[in-house]
């Protein structure tokens, strides 16, 4: 059973730095490309990042470009997200999710982590 | 980025109703299109993929149609446990983005 356990999130003051993580198990976490996907309270869902399997490319939305950086570590089965210069429209529950086929087909989610910016 | 618009917003319905939400694409994008359901406090779940292709385990209550730019996701007979927020999904070009999401409620 493919599971996705996410960690790391919580209250942030705005211009902090934040360390996300997920821990996969049940598949080839080296194989499949992961990804992070966002959604602010109330709104709509927002792709954040993603990195190929065996981390050589990454992608990330242009807001947080320059501040995020999506990595993994593949015997750990574990993906990160680091983030900094945080704001309040970071403001989000934030999921690792990934997919048997392609990159962006999510067919497998975490629990979601709720990241917090605020003084 | 490719634009999705998706509508309704929002619309209410009675269980077993015909319910379609389309999704609208800024460009032509083929099939790459999927559709999501989320409950409230849930991960969203993968309904449909590839426009049209139902996704393991989802009832064929649910079917996804289009292609180009236009694309929609019916429930053919609404059930109790279907009233949840839809999303469509482009994955044609990085990065891939959802549309504003239908809200499915209880009339």
């Amino acid at each position: 059973e493919v599971q996705l356990l996410e960690s790391g999130g919580g209250l942030v003051q705005p211009g902090g730095s934040l360390r996300l993580s997920c821990v996969a198990s049940g598949f080839t976490f080296s194989a499949y490309a992961m990804s992070w996907v966002r959604q602010a309270p109330g709104k709509g869902l927002e792709w954040v990042s993603v990195i190929r399997g065996d981390g050589t490319n990454t992608y990330y939305t242009d807001s947080v470009k320059g501040r995020f950086t999506i990595s993994r570590d593949n015997p750990k089965n574990t993906l990160y997200l680091q983030m900094s210069s945080l704001s309040a429209e970071d403001t989000a529950v934030y999921y690792c999710a990934t997919s048997g086929s392609g990159w962006y087909r999510f067919n497998y989610w975490g629990q979601g982590m709720l990241v917090t910016v605020s003084s | 980025d490719i634009q999705m618009t998706q509508y309704p917003s929002s619309l209410s319905a009675f269980a077993g109703d015909r319910v379609t939400i389309t999704c609208r694409t800024s460009q032509s994008i083929t099939n790459y299109v999927n559709w999501y359901q989320q409950k409230p406090g849930k991960a969203p779940k993968l309904l449909v993929y590839a426009a049209s292709n139902l996704q393991s385990g989802v009832p064929s209550r649910f079917s996804g149609s289009g292609s180009g730019t236009d694309f929609t996701l019916t429930i053919s007979s609404l059930q109790p446990e279907d009233f949840a927020t839809y999303y469509c999904q482009q994955t044609y070009s990085t990065p891939p983005t959802f549309g504003q999401g239908t809200k499915v409620e209880v009339k």
